[in-house]
C-alpha cells in the first residue's frame, strides 16, 4: 500500500520552543495532506488542510499563527508547532491522497505513523 | 456539519464471542467510509474501505456494512480473539470535493483470554 512517513516520531521541547513535524508521500504526489491531532483517549481532530502551493485551511478554532502549515512540495507537507506549550502535548498524524489516483481506492487517505509531541 | 459516533464508547469480551461495532454520521452526503484499526501509542491500520456505492466489505473476520440513508455503518468481528483488542475507529469523508475525513469517537475493545 501507499506510504506516508512521518517525522520525527516523538519528540520532547521545552516551552517556548518550536517544534516541526515532516509529513512525507513516499511512493506518491500529494497536491493535498491533512493533520490531526489527538489527545490521550480521545479520537482524531482535524486541524487543517494542507494544500501544495497555497495556503493551508483551518479547521474553526485552530490557531494558524500557532500551528503553521507548509507544503512546498507535492510529497512534502510541514506542521510546525511554534512556541509550544504543555497543552500542545499530543498526537499529531498526517495523511495523504494519491493526487493520480493510481494508488488505493478513490479518496482513500494514507497516515503516516503519527509523531507524538510532549511539552514541558 | 458532520458528526460521527461510535457506540459502544468500550466493549469487554470473552474470547471467541462474535461482536458489532456501531458508528454513526449525521450527513449522508458521503464519499466513503473506513474503519481503522489503532494500538495504544501507535498510528492508524486500516481494516475497510466501503465506498458511498457499496453496502458492505470483507475482509477475513471482519465485516463492514453501510447504510448511507440512515447514516449507519456496523463493523462485524467474528470469532474474536486476544490480539483485536484495540480502539476501532471510523471515519467519513464528504462529497464535497476535499476528502477529508471526519472520525468517529472510537470503540475500546478488549477481548479476555
Amino acid at each position: 500500500g501507499a506510504v506516508v512517513s512521518q517525522h520525527p516520531s516523538w519528540v520532547i521541547c521545552k516551552s517556548g520552543t518550536s517544534v516541526k513535524i515532516e509529513c512525507r508521500s513516499l511512493d506518491f504526489q500529494a497536491t493535498t495532506m491533512f493533520w490531526y491531532r489527538q489527545f490521550p483517549k480521545q479520537s482524531l481532530m482535524l486541524m487543517a488542510t494542507s494544500n501544495e502551493g497555497s495556503k493551508a485551511t483551518y479547521e474553526q478554532g485552530v490557531e494558524k499563527d500557532k500551528f503553521l502549515i507548509n507544503h512546498a512540495s507535492l510529497t512534502l507537507s510541514t506542521l510546525t508547532v511554534t512556541s509550544a506549550h504543555p497543552e500542545d502535548s499530543s498526537f499529531y498524524i498526517c495523511s495523504a491522497r494519491d493526487t493520480a489516483g493510481r494508488l488505493g481506492m478513490a479518496g482513500e487517505l494514507f497516515f503516516g505513523e503519527g509523531s507524538r509531541l510532549t511539552v514541558l | 456539519k458532520q458528526e460521527v459516533t461510535q457506540i459502544p464508547a468500550a466493549l469487554s469480551v470473552p474470547e471467541g464471542e462474535n461482536l458489532v461495532l456501531n458508528c454513526s454520521f449525521t450527513d449522508s452526503a458521503i464519499y466513503n467510509l473506513q474503519w481503522f484499526r489503532q494500538d495504544p501509542g501507535k498510528g492508524l491500520t486500516s481494516l475497510l474501505l466501503i465506498q458511498s456505492s457499496q453496502r458492505e466489505q470483507t475482509s477475513g473476520r471482519l465485516n463492514a456494512s453501510l447504510d448511507k440513508s440512515s447514516g449507519r455503518s456496523t463493523l462485524y468481528i467474528a470469532a474474536s480473539q486476544p490480539g483485536d483488542s484495540a480502539t476501532y475507529l471510523c471515519a467519513v469523508s464528504s462529497t464535497s470535493g476535499t476528502y477529508k475525513y471526519i472520525f468517529g469517537t472510537g470503540t475500546r475493545l478488549k477481548v479476555l483470554a
